[in-house]
């Protein structure tokens, strides 16, 4: 069954330093998402992506981040400078359609990969 | 602002018997719902869904029911295997792609 990877599965880094996490999304997915857990806290949504362009961002997907598709497979969330408060898992997400807006029959469901735990020291 | 609310942070419940998880909501302009199960060190997996113009939805032993005059949504499990042990997240969305989460609840299924 296909499914969405994301590495490294655990990244440490210094409070200022720049990091990106790199996921693969289900190869016929076009919708691409980033959600983020904080340690004992809800999954929150981050930022989705679409047709190489942001589709929707949350309040916390400041100047700070930012998401690529650096090539036809990989997706990618880069946080410029990571400060202590960004200590969390975050996931990357893919869905074929869109969510309820697919004509063709397409499924909306989000899958999400295995996580990539950031911890800034 | 918490807008998906699940208030058991933990449920235990015996194997075999039925579990139920339940949910709440403030936002009476999500159409769409979700449950996700999340098994440690893994992404949560999509369980099952309903949308706002049922209000029952079935899939093997996984039921959702809807109840959109109390904002209120449930997931019944039946019946109840050792492998449904993980944390289960309620969730929401109105009519965009994002998907609002609930805090979780985390199942165990005792033998």
């Amino acid at each position: 069954e296909p499914e969405v990877t994301q590495t490294p599965s655990h990244q440490v880094t210094q409070m200022g330093q720049e990091v990106i996490l790199r996921c693969v999304p289900i190869s016929n997915h076009l919708y691409f998402y980033w959600y983020r857990q904080i340690l004992g806290q809800k999954v929150e949504f981050l930022v989705s992506f679409y047709n190489n362009e942001i589709s929707e961002k949350s309040e916390i997907f400041d100047d700070q981040f930012s998401v690529e598709r650096p090539d036809g497979s990989n997706f990618t969330l880069k946080i410029r400078s990571t400060k202590l408060e960004d200590s969390a898992m975050y996931f990357c997400a893919s869905s074929e359609a869109p969510p309820r807006g697919s004509l063709s029959g397409a499924s909306d469901t989000q899958y999400f990969g295995p996580g990539t735990r950031l911890t800034v020291l | 602002d918490q807008q998906v609310k699940q208030n058991s942070p933990s449920l235990s419940v015996q194997e075999g018997r039925i579990s139920i998880l339940n949910c709440d909501y403030t936002n009476s302009m999500f159409d769409y719902f979700l449950w996700y199960k999340k098994y440690p060190a893994e992404g949560p997996t999509f369980l099952i869904s309903i949308s706002s113009i049922k209000d029952k939805n079935e899939d093997g032993r996984f039921t959702v029911f809807l109840n959109k005059s109390a904002k209120h949504l449930s997931l019944h499990i039946v019946p109840s295997q050792p492998g449904d042990s993980a944390v289960y997240f309620c969730a929401a969305s109105v009519r965009d792609d994002k998907i609002i989460f609930g805090k979780g609840t985390r199942l165990h299924i005792l033998p």
